[in-house]
């Protein structure tokens, strides 16, 4: 059964603390994703991978950095949260196929406050 | 852009009814068109996609519906039941530009027994 797992359910942090959410899925996907989730606005891209090491910006990258150094992980980093960072975070991945699209499969989501 | 719009954001049916959502897009490239349903605690899982060479694909009491001209798309489910309550988010993906989806704003869908 394939697989996207996500760190933390549940996380506090305080204003200018510097957050790590971690991505791992054991599906061998080239490509993973970061979004955010906030009511009446679905689901907004941070990040995005295609390869180890390679990341692109999505639509809403400010404050936020990622890593990629094994294909299983991808990182999502807040050098220094601040409370409009209070959101749902989630993971996904895929296998492109190079001929549209393919399936996401995302992770149960981290719930992110910061106080 | 590559801006989609999903309404409505509120759907609330009586169990059997069917139930409509609709999304328009912008992009004349888009060429994908996947539809997501998020319970409640879990991350969003696919319930039906469909490609721009097709106008409609069905998967037993779920239907989607594509106007490549008009630039919009609909999922239709028919008999519902409570179960179908969720979130609902459609997405669209293009040939060009970015490997990654553009979401919809969402459609909670609350069925009434």
């Amino acid at each position: 059964d394939v697989k996207v797992t996500q760190s933390s359910r549940y996380l506090v942090k305080r204003t200018g603390e510097k957050v790590f959410l971690e991505c791992v899925q054991d599906m061998d996907h080239e490509n993973m994703f970061w979004y955010r989730q906030d009511p009446g606005l679905g689901l907004r891209l941070i990040y995005f991978s295609y390869d180890v090491k390679m990341k692109e910006k999505g639509d809403i990258p400010e404050g936020y950095s990622v890593s990629r150094e094994k294909k299983e992980r991808f990182s999502l980093i807040l050098e220094s949260a601040s409370t409009n960072q209070t959101s749902m975070y989630l993971c996904a991945s895929s296998q492109f196929s190079g001929i549209g699209s393919n399936e996401q499969f995302f992770g149960p989501g981290t719930r992110l406050t910061v106080l | 852009g590559e801006n989609v719009e999903q309404h409505p954001s509120t759907l609330s049916v009586q169990e059997g009814d069917s139930a409509v959502i609709k999304c328009t897009y912008s992009d004349s490239a888009s060429n994908y068109f996947p539809w997501y349903k998020q319970e409640l605690g879990k991350g969003p899982q696919l319930i039906i996609d469909i490609r721009s060479n097709v106008g409609e694909k069905k998967d037993q009491r779920i239907a989607v519906t594509l106007n490549k001209t008009a630039k919009h798309f609909s999922l239709h489910i028919t008999e519902t039941q409570p179960e179908d309550s969720a979130v609902y988010f459609c997405a669209r993906q293009g040939y060009t530009g970015r490997r990654a989806l553009t979401f919809g704003s969402g459609t909670r869908l609350q069925v009434q027994p």
